[in-house]
């Protein structure tokens, strides 16, 4: 069974830019949450979709944003990229059965960007 | 707000050497689940163990051996006869229920870098 993909795998962009960071999750997962790791504030919440819809969001400006597709692959995006942005993005899907399901999340491989 | 402690930032030990590696918390709920990752160099976070508020049981699973207890909001993780594939950042997280029991997010903390030399 494959695991969570994530591309790609590592980009350089400018302060000013914008970049689109895609996760498929395993199959047949239909939860996908983002998280960003830096080592100032370790792990942090973006985002979290279930069919097609954000159910819940951390605390991040608005320049962060996603979506998830029918087929429950996601993508984000951060628009005005800042310096500060420079991390590893992670995404992780959960067998997320509607309701009752308490699973762990599985983590893909993650996407490290550098704002230059 | 919920709040995961690991104090220690980094744990360096010799090969075969038992080492446990700690992780507070604090939450105000009364349902929640706790859980360690291991991230390797590749990046990708690792699931250990998952258990549930109402589960004090300590579990073993092989070499790795967990230690919850509510009465300290601690939920300790030990290594026993560590090897050099032991070498990691190691991750408490605590997740936070939405309604209907369904998980919603970890909070993570800060990470326990542990070397093992050979």
């Amino acid at each position: 069974k494959a695991g969570v993909t994530q591309t790609p795998r590592y980009l350089i962009k400018t302060r000013g830019q914008q970049v689109t960071l895609s996760c498929s999750p395993i199959s047949g997962h239909r939860s996908v949450s983002w998280y960003q790791q830096t080592p100032g504030q370790g792990l942090q919440f973006l985002f979290e979709y279930f069919s097609e819809t954000q159910r819940n969001k951390g605390n991040f400006p608005g320049r962060f944003s996603g979506r998830q597709f029918s087929n429950s692959r996601s993508e984000m995006n951060v628009s005005t990229l800042e310096l500060g942005d420079s991390a590893l993005y992670l995404c992780a899907s959960s067998p997320e059965t509607g309701g009752t399901n308490t699973g762990e999340l599985f983590f893909g491989e993650g996407s490290r960007l550098t704002v230059l | 707000a919920q709040k995961v402690t690991q104090a220690q930032t980094e744990i360096s030990v010799v090969e075969k050497e038992d080492v446990t590696l700690d992780c507070v918390y604090e939450t105000r709920d009364t349902t929640y689940y706790l859980f360690w990752y291991k991230q390797p160099p590749s990046g990708e976070l690792v699931f250990l163990i998952r258990r549930n508020s109402f589960d004090e049981q300590n579990e073993i699973s092989g070499r790795y051996s967990w230690n919850f207890q509510k009465s300290t909001s601690s939920f300790n993780f030990t290594i026993t006869a560590s090897q050099v594939v032991d070498s990691a950042v190691y991750f408490c997280a605590l997740s936070e229920l939405r309604s209907g029991g369904s998980n919603y997010k970890l909070t993570f903390g800060k990470g326990t870098l542990l070397t093992v030399n050979p």
